[in-house]
């Protein structure tokens, strides 16, 4: 099956503990995003990557790493987490940019920072 | 710059009531439109999209057409469901140059149908 995968899908932290959530996705995609929804905000783009080896920032990088070591995957790291990053993240996916292609979401991961 | 305004939720409607929900764009050129649907406890689904002026989108019974002159993709549908409970985004993606994959949404709508 077709899909993007996230773990872990909720978690709870304390400020400063470095942690990571994994995105994988087994469509041979070359396009891959990490967005965070938050009330009132919509999603907003937090890095993306158009291939491995290749990241850049997007809308709201602060206080976030990425890597992009194999196609397949894209982990988000957050080095010394703050209690402004608790939000719902969505690990996306596509194979490129072109004009109507679609992205292709993961189930989520709640994050909790204490 | 590029921004996307949704009506504001909650809407509250019966089943088999109809349903709007406006979204409108800011964007230059000609930007892809999409609609994304967010079940309890999921992920985002894609709906609909469309990607030039006058384009209709459809699924599932929902549409969607790409209005250039009034800059707005607004989602109907004729006969709602208790199962169209959702949280509903509109979002669009620049067109050119401004392309670098990154979708702008709105800020979602939450539909809740009654039966």
């Amino acid at each position: 099956e077709a899909q993007v995968t996230q773990n872990p899908r909720y978690l709870i932290t304390v400020t400063g503990k470095k942690l990571t959530v994994t995105c994988s996705q087994n469509m041979n995609h070359e396009y891959m995003s990490w967005y965070r929804q938050d009330p009132g905000l919509g999603l907003r783009q937090i890095y993306y990557s158009m291939n491995v080896e290749v990241t850049d920032k997007g809308d709201v990088p602060e206080g976030y790493k990425v890597s992009r070591k194999e196609k397949r995957n894209f982990p988000l790291i957050l080095e010394s987490p703050s209690p402004n990053q608790t939000s719902l993240y969505f690990c996306a996916s596509s194979f490129g940019k072109r004009d109507g292609e679609t992205q292709y979401f993961g189930p989520g991961t709640r994050l909790l920072v204490l | 710059g590029n921004s996307v305004t949704q009506m504001e939720g909650p809407v509250t409607l019966s089943e088999e009531a109809f349903l709007t929900i406006n979204c409108t764009y800011t964007a230059t050129g000609y930007p892809s439109l999409f609609w994304y649907v967010q079940y309890p406890g999921e992920g985002l689904q894609l709906l609909l999209k469309a990607t030039k002026a006058d384009d209709k989108g459809s699924n599932k019974g929902f549409e969607a057409t790409y209005r250039k002159e009034t800059t707005s993709f607004h989602l109907e549908k004729g006969s709602v469901q208790v199962s169209d409970s959702a949280v509903y985004f509109c979002a669009l993606r620049p067109h050119g140059s401004s392309n670098t994959g990154k979708l702008i949404f709105g800020q979602g709508t939450t539909l809740q149908v009654k039966p």
